[in-house]
């Protein structure tokens, strides 16, 4: 059973470009997350979501940034017009309740330049 | 809002000891804790889960204990090891909130 996959694992864009960074989940786990990890700071919580919804996006930007789980294929977080303030390690985490254990992917690692 | 806490933030100790990390948070209105460790570069390995219910969990050399009542956790390794050295991240499951607040995690070192 494979972990929680993230791809890619770096990143590199220029300021304006979109960066889409993508996660699948455990087998069999339909719940899934993303944090950011700015440089020197904590994991912030981003947006939680389940098959083709969103639960809860309070973390979320409200510019620029998205994020889907479609019904099939991984989940997307999508950040258009990158700048520099975006350099990060995104992480995704997915999990087969909300009451279960967080298995956490390896992260993409954005870099902005 | 919840807030986590990791004290201390930077540990360095001598292959061998028995260590305690702590973690403590504002709202004792959990569902769950979790432990996990970060190596440099790399992602977030879990440790240990503890329902809101239960006191503790043991994996082997670690033992986490959970106090919601003050708002606290602790995080036992016994016997250190150099491979032990990594950032030892505490997480609060947030309830109904169904997401993990972090707190800024406790750098360790084990000098072999």
């Amino acid at each position: 059973n494979a972990g929680v996959m993230q791809n890619p694992r770096h990143l590199v864009r220029r300021r304006g470009q979109e960066a889409r960074l993508r996660c699948s989940p455990m087998k069999g786990h339909s719940h899934v997350y993303w944090y950011r990890q700015l440089p020197e700071e904590g994991l912030k919580f981003m947006v939680y979501l389940q098959k083709e919804n969103i639960i809860d996006e309070s973390g979320m930007p409200k510019e620029r940034f998205s994020a889907e789980f479609p019904k099939e294929g991984p989940s997307i977080l999508r950040i258009q017009q990158v700048v520099r303030g975006d350099s990060a390690a995104y992480f995704c985490a997915s999990s087969q309740t909300t009451m279960t254990e967080a298995f956490f992917g390896q992260g993409t690692r954005l870099t902005v330049v | 809002k919840q807030e986590v806490t990791q004290i201390p933030a930077a540990l360095s100790v001598p292959e061998g000891e028995n260590l305690v990390l702590n973690c403590s948070f504002t709202d004792s209105a959990i569902y769950n804790l979790q432990w996990f460790r970060q190596d440099p570069g790399k992602g977030l390995t879990s440790l240990l889960l503890i329902q809101s219910s239960q006191r503790e969990q043991t994996s082997g050399r670690l033992n986490a204990s959970l106090d919601k009542s003050s708002g606290r956790s602790t995080l036992y390794i016994a016997a250190s090891q150099p491979g032990d050295s990594a950032t030892y991240l505490c997480a609060v499951g947030d309830q109904g909130a169904q997401k993990l607040v972090f707190g800024q995690g406790t750098r360790l070192t084990i000098n072999p």
